[in-house]
């Protein structure tokens, strides 16, 4: 079954640094697009970032641009984000998220995020 | 930025109630919006994608329906597991958006 299992969270000072994984089994994880989203204590949900399957295709929400990579390891069925610059509005569960996609002709489409992982919490606080 | 928002904020309801959630977009999404139950603690869950279709395993008690700007999502006999928060989503364009959910409890 479709597992995705994040690790790497924990509390950081603000200014400082932290790299979050996302461990993908029971699918072929080279084949998907996937996501970072956050959840801030109390709050909403809030899309952080998305990458293609092969990693070429990136985007960011602005209010991390600049500050957060995205990245992955198709050989190891792994998702990063490296997080830099922490501020304390960063403090929130991270999850980690595929795609689920329409493809049409040579368009592709994401319908919406159908497995997400367990999340892991980021603390940003001196 | 496309602006998601729902209404209403919160909701009570009891079991075998019909509850109705809609959720507006700031500009035309066509049909790409995507609905998520959330419990305490848990992740979101997917319900709905492109605006009216059921993901597999979801409870056909689950519809979703709209276009363009304006969207439901219906729970036509509300069950004791279904009291929980739920999210829509528009995947129309990065940056991708939520609406601020909509919380469902027992009155």
């Amino acid at each position: 079954q479709v597992q995705l299992v994040e690790s790497g969270g924990g509390l950081v000072k603000p200014g400082g640094s932290l790299r979050l994984s996302c461990a993908a089994s029971g699918f072929t994880f080279s084949d998907y697009y996937m996501n970072w989203i956050r959840q801030a204590p109390g709050k909403g949900l809030e899309w952080v970032s998305h990458i293609s399957s092969s990693g070429t295709t990136i985007y960011y929400a602005d209010s991390v641009k600049g500050r957060f990579t995205i990245s992955r390891d198709n050989a190891e069925n792994s998702l990063y984000l490296q997080m830099n610059s922490l501020r304390a509005e960063d403090t929130a569960v991270y999850y980690c998220a595929r795609d689920r996609d329409y493809i049409w002709g040579n368009y592709r489409y994401t319908e919406g995020f159908d497995y997400w992982g367990q999340g892991t919490l980021v603390t940003v606080s001196s | 930025d496309i602006q998601m928002t729902q209404s209403p904020s919160s909701v009570s309801a009891s079991v075998g109630d019909r509850v109705t959630i809609t959720c507006r977009a700031s500009q035309g999404i066509s049909g790409w919006l995507a609905w998520y139950q959330q419990k305490p603690g848990k992740a979101p869950k997917l319900l709905i994608y492109t605006a009216s279709s059921l993901q597999s395993g979801v409870p056909s008690r689950f519809s979703g329906s709209g276009s363009g700007t304006d969207f439901t999502l219906t729970i036509s006999s509300l069950q004791p597991e279904d009291f929980a928060t739920y999210y829509c989503q528009q995947a129309n364009s990065f940056p991708f958006t939520f609406g601020p959910g909509t919380k469902v409890d027992i009155k």
